[in-house]
């Protein structure tokens, strides 16, 4: 099972809005609805964002959004802040002998 | 509060084992997956696999398959990862998490960082 596919990375300003994406196949996004997003800052956990696509745990700032089509979904942040800068990460259950799989993560940096 | 403590870093010499602890609170332990994830320097998140409390049965990904074993206590509410003949790339922090069986993770612990050396 191949990890998923992002975009190494992406920037914005204050205030504006980002949209990561995150590739996979029909076997895993485009065929579950069981992706996940994670928040990482440098030498701390990663922090769960959005589940099952496009709900967000209790405490998570609702400018952060989560949608899915096909075999792609897609992290959005709006009213970019400066402390949304860190690494972004999707997940996709997959059904198979590994059963998750991560992308490989994008920077997301808050000019 | 929910919180998964892990045990402290260590340093093995390749070839050797590591075993990793993982001890819950806030939570019925048998209730929730309890999966492994590691990021080596620099890189992004790896799924290694997980372990139902419930019952004990466990999932590895392929690519651990035959290196790995999960197992618990659940008399301490405590996971544990042993991986066998670490090799230089398995320096990673490990990382253990509470998921919704097996669709996200929802807590993590602070991370094991295991150093291979020669």
């Amino acid at each position: 099972q191949s990890a998923l596919t992002q975009p190494a990375s992406v920037s914005g300003s204050p205030g504006q809005s980002i949209t990561i994406s995150c590739t996979g196949t029909s076997s895993d996004i485009g065929f579950y609805n069981y992706v996940s997003w994670y928040q990482q800052h440098p030498g701390k956990a990663p922090k769960l964002m959005i589940y099952n696509v496009s709900y967000r745990p209790s405490g998570v700032s609702n400018r952060f959004s989560g949608s899915k089509s096909g075999n792609t979904a897609s992290l959005t942040i709006s009213g970019l802040q400066t402390e949304d800068e860190a690494d972004y990460y999707c997940s996709s259950y997959t059904g198979s002998d590994t059963l998750v799989i991560f992308g490989g993560g994008t920077k997301l940096t808050v000019l | 509060q929910v919180q998964l403590v892990q045990s402290g870093a260590e340093v093995k010499k390749s070839g050797a084992s590591v075993k990793v602890f993982c001890k819950a609170s806030g939570y019925t332990f048998t209730d929730y997956y309890l999966h492994w994830v590691r990021q080596a320097p620099g890189q992004g998140l790896e799924w290694m696999g997980r372990i139902k409390p419930n019952s004990g049965g466990t999932d590895y990904a392929q690519k651990f398959q035959g290196r790995v074993t999960m197992s618990m206590d659940t008399s301490i509410s405590t996971a544990y990862m042993d991986l066998s003949g670490l090799r230089y790339d398995d320096t990673a922090v490990y990382y253990c998490a509470r998921g919704l069986w097996d669709r996200y993770f929802e807590y993590w612990g602070q991370g094991t960082l295991v150093t291979v050396s020669s």
